[in-house]
């Protein structure tokens, strides 16, 4: 099974500010990578897939970056509504498809 | 709208067993693979199985792997998943996930149900 490991565990920063994500897969899964946000008492959302496109109606202040193991999901300038957690999650050749632990993101 | 609404979940006793399901509507149900994703209190998400649109293609997390059964009823529009000998550790909010590439990638979710298993 394909472990995926997120880092930090929680990122604290400002408003308007950038953040940057990491995710790394335990071996090679090309560009099988996605990315998801999930807020309090919701269900997560789907933000990148193959790593780098937009899903439909995503700001175009996230952007999804990597291949093999190394990934990153940048948020360019942060909005009140971007603090919440942030899975990657792998879904080279499923089954199985494996999410990493999670990164909270938290306003500074 | 696309819209997913799990149903089934409760309180149930180690051992036993729990049928939930999943209603959509909102999309051409039988044109996408779907999935079970679940999420512990307070912990991450873990995918549970996921079935092909035609059911010729099923995977399940080794954590269930002998114990839980997905299913789907494409007349119906509805997905299912058969939970038998239920322990403690599969206490968790079970989501229903729509998958947009045939290939893992769940652009909808439902609102989710809650399975406790504890006696």
């Amino acid at each position: 099974e394909i472990v995926m490991t997120q880092s930090p565990a929680t990122l604290s920063v400002s408003p308007g500010e950038r953040a940057t994500l990491s995710c790394r897969a335990s071996q090679s899964i090309s560009r099988n990578l996605a990315w998801y946000q999930q807020k309090p008492g919701q269900a997560a959302r789907l933000l990148i897939f193959g790593a780098f496109t937009r899903a439909t109606g995503i700001p175009a202040r996230f952007s999804g970056s990597g291949s093999g193991t190394e990934f990153t999901l940048t948020i360019s300038s942060l909005q009140s509504e971007d603090f919440a957690v942030y899975y990657c999650q792998q879904y080279n050749n499923w089954p199985p498809t494996t999410f990493g632990q999670g990164t909270r993101l938290e306003i500074k | 709208e696309v819209q997913l609404v799990e149903s089934g979940g409760g309180l149930v006793q180690p051992g036993r067993s729990l049928r939930l399901s999943c209603a959509a509507s909102g999309f051409d149900f039988d044109e996408y693979a779907m999935h079970w994703v679940r999420q512990a209190p307070g912990k991450g998400l873990e995918w549970v199985s996921g079935i092909s649109w035609n059911s010729g293609k099923i995977g399940y997390a080794d954590s269930v792997k002998g114990r839980f059964t997905i299913s789907r009823d494409n007349a119906k529009n509805s997905l299912y998943l058969q939970m038998n000998s239920l322990r403690a550790e599969d206490t968790a909010l079970y989501y229903c996930a729509r998958d947009i590439l045939a290939a893992g990638v769940f652009d909808c979710w439902g609102q989710g149900t809650l399975v406790t298993v504890s006696s």
